[in-house]
């Protein structure tokens, strides 16, 4: 969905090294996600955030950090990156209908 | 949290109806049931939610039974274009939390 990007799209990198995956959203949602997706599963919720002001954990964030800087940014970091962190990492919005997600960053960890 | 059980694979063929039937038994009373679906590499796009008896739009119908313990999508006529993974996931729409839980879907490979 072209209302929410992500940058990069690829990103190989070295272990222990620091990473940040960036996702913008042009959706004036206030709700925004991020996901990892490893290969033949389901995604599995890293952080989230309900406003500005607002950051939760969700089921996986250990090794992971998160900046919501405005409404509409909000960036994903990898303060030590390790090859099990390599992954499909989706970043999404929601109102409270539905989620849009971003394209995806394919990260590889070496 | 509620979870959510769907058949890990489906084979089709172009221009059958395909339905695709998910478990949640332990659905509570505020949670609504939404279907995403995923092409390879990828992120999730939203098809269908509802909360009981039936929901169409213009890609699919959503059945839900009375007791809510289960809920089908319903793809009428599919096409190679249909080939993806589908997840069920099922959640509080006020409290965006439980909304989050993306199982392992259902791969389904529609055949010419």
């Amino acid at each position: 969905d072209a209302d929410v990007t992500q940058t990069p799209r690829n990103r190989i990198t070295k272990t222990g090294k620091r990473i940040m995956l960036e996702c913008s959203q042009t959706k004036g949602h206030d709700r925004m996600y991020w996901y990892r997706q490893d290969p033949g599963l389901g995604l599995r919720l890293i952080y989230y955030s309900f406003d500005v002001k607002d950051i939760n954990k969700g089921e996986i964030s250990d090794g992971y950090s998160v900046s919501r800087q405005a409404q509409a940014k909000f960036s994903l970091s990898l303060e030590s990156a390790i090859p099990n962190q390599t992954a499909l990492y989706f970043c999404a919005t929601s109102d409270s209908n539905e989620q849009f997600f971003g394209p995806g960053t394919r990260l590889t960890v070496l | 949290l509620a979870k959510t059980t769907q058949p890990i694979s489906m084979d089709s063929y172009e221009g059958q109806e395909v339905n695709i039937t998910c478990s949640h038994n332990n659905i509570a009373t505020n949670d609504y049931i939404t279907w995403y679906q995923q092409f390879p590499s990828q992120g999730p796009r939203f098809i269908i939610q509802g909360y009981k008896t039936k929901v169409t739009n213009e890609v699919a119908s959503l059945f839900i039974p009375a007791d809510r313990k289960s809920s089908t999508l319903s793809l009428p006529r599919v096409s190679l274009s249909d080939t993806a993974v589908y997840y069920c996931l099922v959640g509080d729409m006020d409290n965006a939390g439980n909304m989050l839980t993306f199982g392992g879907g259902t791969r389904l490979m529609v055949k010419p």
